[in-house]
């Protein structure tokens, strides 16, 4: 099974920060790798997929970039609806997708 | 804009069935997979399984034995039945359109429903 080990687990912002969530798979899986937004209470929201492709409508201070089998999230300019947790998800292996363990981003 | 929506029973009592079904907005079943993920108070994400219209599935392999999942495009739905459920199986169930065509994204979500197993 593919495992995607995402870090950091939490991390502290401010509104206006730039900030860097990764995930790591355990094989190659070309950018099969897709990024999710949970605000409390909600289902999660596609933000990302194909390692570095915004859905429409998200806006373009997210991004997603690849090296190699590490995968990075990042967020410029955090706003305060961006306080959330996030989620990225493998979905090479159509057999079994897994996510990551989640990173929850909060206020500093 | 596709929509979707779990319904089903809020309590399971233990070691009983669980049986959820998700609706979907319209013509769009077919053509996708349709995907059922899980996630446990305060916990992360759980992908349980997927079905094709034409009942092609995958299941995730810690739950296959209990899991049966199907699809009825006359009714816009699909359905997930998990048998001899404990307290573990307690948690939110989402439903979602998975784009298999693309790269395994989950594009459209339900909104979710709570399913609690307790006697």
């Amino acid at each position: 099974d593919i495992q995607v080990t995402q870090f950091p687990s939490s991390l502290s912002a401010s509104v206006g920060d730039r900030v860097n969530i990764t995930c790591r798979a355990s094989q190659a899986i070309s950018s099969y790798l897709n990024w999710y937004q949970q605000q409390p209470g909600k289902a999660p929201e596609l933000l990302i997929y194909g390692a570095s492709t915004l859905r429409n409508g998200i806006p373009s201070r997210f991004s997603g970039t690849k090296s190699g089998t590490t995968f990075t999230l990042t967020i410029t300019s955090l706003q305060f609806e961006d306080f959330a947790t996030y989620y990225c998800q493998q979905g090479y292996t159509s057999s079994l997708y897994t996510f990551g363990q989640g990173t929850r981003l909060d206020i500093k | 804009q596709v929509q979707l929506q779990e319904s089903g029973p809020r309590l399971v009592k233990p070691s009983e069935t669980l049986f959820l079904t998700c609706s979907v907005s319209d013509d769009s079943l077919r053509g996708y997979y349709w995907t059922w993920v899980r996630q446990s108070a305060g916990k992360g994400l759980e992908w349980i399984g997927r079905i094709y219209i034409n009942g092609a599935s995958n299941y995730n392999p810690s739950m296959k034995s209990r899991l049966t999942m199907s699809v009825d495009a006359s009714k816009k739905e699909f359905s997930l039945t998990l048998t001899s459920v404990t307290a573990a199986d307690s948690a939110v169930y989402y439903c979602a359109r998975d784009r298999e065509d693309s790269f395994g994204q989950l594009d459209y979500w339900g909104h979710g429903v709570l399913v609690s197993v307790s006697s």
